[in-house]
């Protein structure tokens, strides 16, 4: 299967520990993105990559997380100190850039990594 | 700023039943993409449809309908004569034309749940 995949499916940790989830894309995918998601509400969108830059922080995104795709392939994704309000699904999706600079496909997601912060 | 509403927050119908759900947009652009996805209880989320703001062609696909209507900024989305493998959480997405960043926007979503 080609497809996204994410590892771990599941992160159970306690208050103040550090967690990094790890997204590997659809190979010939050069966008990647981060998103999270709470219980009842739709996809929020974290950060997303252009090959190896990352070119996009949300506001809301707190210092506690940061993200990295160092070869432009897989990424990863690290929140430190962690609170019991980073409890969310962790998304990632990949999208090939089409010629001329404009995103016009479709990005595809992976299955999540569900994260609770005890 | 962008901001998709789904007034549904969670429908329930008969299998075979014809099923609406609603999405309704807010944005500045004059040209922006509608999507819908699909997440069923795996959790992956999956593309169902892009739309174009300045096609306002209504499409079908199979059992599913899109009519967008530009003028009461709405998108929505029929399935007809639905089974319970429809059954799954529906988000109605919006984004400007570069299609990725802080301006790809999701609905709260509609949770479907067909009976049998």
């Amino acid at each position: 299967d080609t497809g996204v995949s994410q590892n771990p499916r599941h992160k159970i940790t306690k208050r103040g520990q550090n967690v990094t989830f790890r997204c590997d894309p659809i190979s010939e995918h050069n966008r990647l993105y981060w998103y999270r998601q709470t219980l009842g509400q739709g996809p929020e969108f974290l950060t997303y990559f252009q090959n190896e830059a990352q070119l996009e922080k949300s506001r809301l995104l707190s210092d506690r997380f940061s993200a990295e795709r160092p070869k432009g392939s897989f990424s990863t994704l690290e929140i430190q100190r962690t609170e019991q309000g980073d409890s969310a699904m962790y998304l990632c999706a990949s999208s090939l850039e089409s010629s001329g600079g404009r995103s016009y496909n479709e990005q595809f997601f992976g299955p999540g990594t569900r994260l609770t912060v005890l | 700023a962008q901001k998709v509403t789904q007034a549904q927050t969670e429908i329930s119908v008969v299998e075979k039943e014809d099923v609406t759900l609603d999405c309704v947009y807010e944005t500045r652009d004059t040209t922006y993409y509608l999507f819908w996805y699909k997440q069923p209880p795996s959790g992956e989320l999956v593309f169902l449809i892009r739309r174009n703001s300045f096609d306002e062609q209504n499409e079908i696909s199979g059992r599913y309908s899109w009519n967008f209507q530009k003028s009461t900024s709405s998108f929505n989305f029929t399935i007809t004569a639905s089974q319970v493998v429809d059954s799954a959480v529906y988000f109605c997405a919006l984004s400007d034309l570069d299609n990725y960043g802080q301006n790809f926007v999701f609905g709260p979503g509609t949770r479907l749940s067909v009976l049998p």
